[in-house]
């Protein structure tokens, strides 16, 4: 069985620029959580998908997106870089929305 | 807002001693409460979950939950320096499964 990986894990990005991050659930799952943690603070919900439709969202703004494909694999999609998205980002996968099983985040510093 | 209030910390212990972190909670609907542990630089890690009133232990961990007070604890005993870490407290949204998180509290056990 094998966990929730997170690709890449840090990245650098300009402000402006976009970028796409990558979590492949782990086998069963069919829920898939992004998470946003700045320094120093908890994880904040972004977004969530079930069976490739969007199920909840956070207080973010729009041009945070995300996708979910037919194996239960994600994106994150971040449009028009800001300096306070630099943050560690967490996928979570869970069947149904049970138990949460953390990918090892990508670091995103954007400068 | 549905929010989740810890104590940032340091809480600082001797090894050996009994390490005690609380947590409060503003939904009185939440169900389900959980205890993340997050090294520096790591993805939260799942130690404990509790649903009912009352204990619930687990090796040296001991959660606690008081929903009539809306708190939840968690003690960790025989402190060791492999547990100095941010723990995270965070229910369950009872919407959509998701998970809100407080800001975690740092512990830091001396030798």
């Amino acid at each position: 069985e094998t966990g929730v990986t997170q690709s890449p894990t840090h990245l650098i990005k300009t402000r402006g620029q976009q970028v796409t991050l990558r979590c492949s659930s782990q086998s069963g799952h069919n829920t898939v959580s992004w998470y946003q943690q700045a320094l120093g603070q908890g994880p904040q919900f972004i977004f969530q998908y079930y069976r490739e439709e969007e199920n909840g969202r956070g207080n973010f703004p729009p041009r945070f997106s995300g996708l979910q494909f037919p194996n239960y694999s994600s994106e994150l999609n971040v449009n028009a870089l800001e300096l306070d998205d630099s943050a560690l980002y967490l996928c979570a996968s869970s069947l149904r929305g049970d138990s949460y099983t953390f990918g090892s985040g990508t670091r995103l510093t954007v400068v | 807002q549905k929010e989740v209030e810890q104590n940032s910390g340091p809480l600082s212990v001797p090894e050996g001693a009994i390490a005690s972190l609380n947590c409060t909670y503003s939904d009185r609907g939440s169900q389900s409460f959980f205890w993340y542990r997050q090294y520096s630089g790591k993805s939260p890690e799942l130690i404990m979950s509790i649903y009912s009133n009352g204990d619930k232990e687990d090796g040296r961990f001991t959660a606690q939950l008081n929903k009539a007070s809306q708190y939840v604890s968690l003690l960790i005993r025989d402190s060791q320096p492999s547990d100095s870490a941010t723990y995270l407290c965070a229910h369950k949204d009872g919407g959509y499964s998701t998970l809100t998180f407080g800001k975690g509290t740092m512990l830091l056990v001396s030798p």
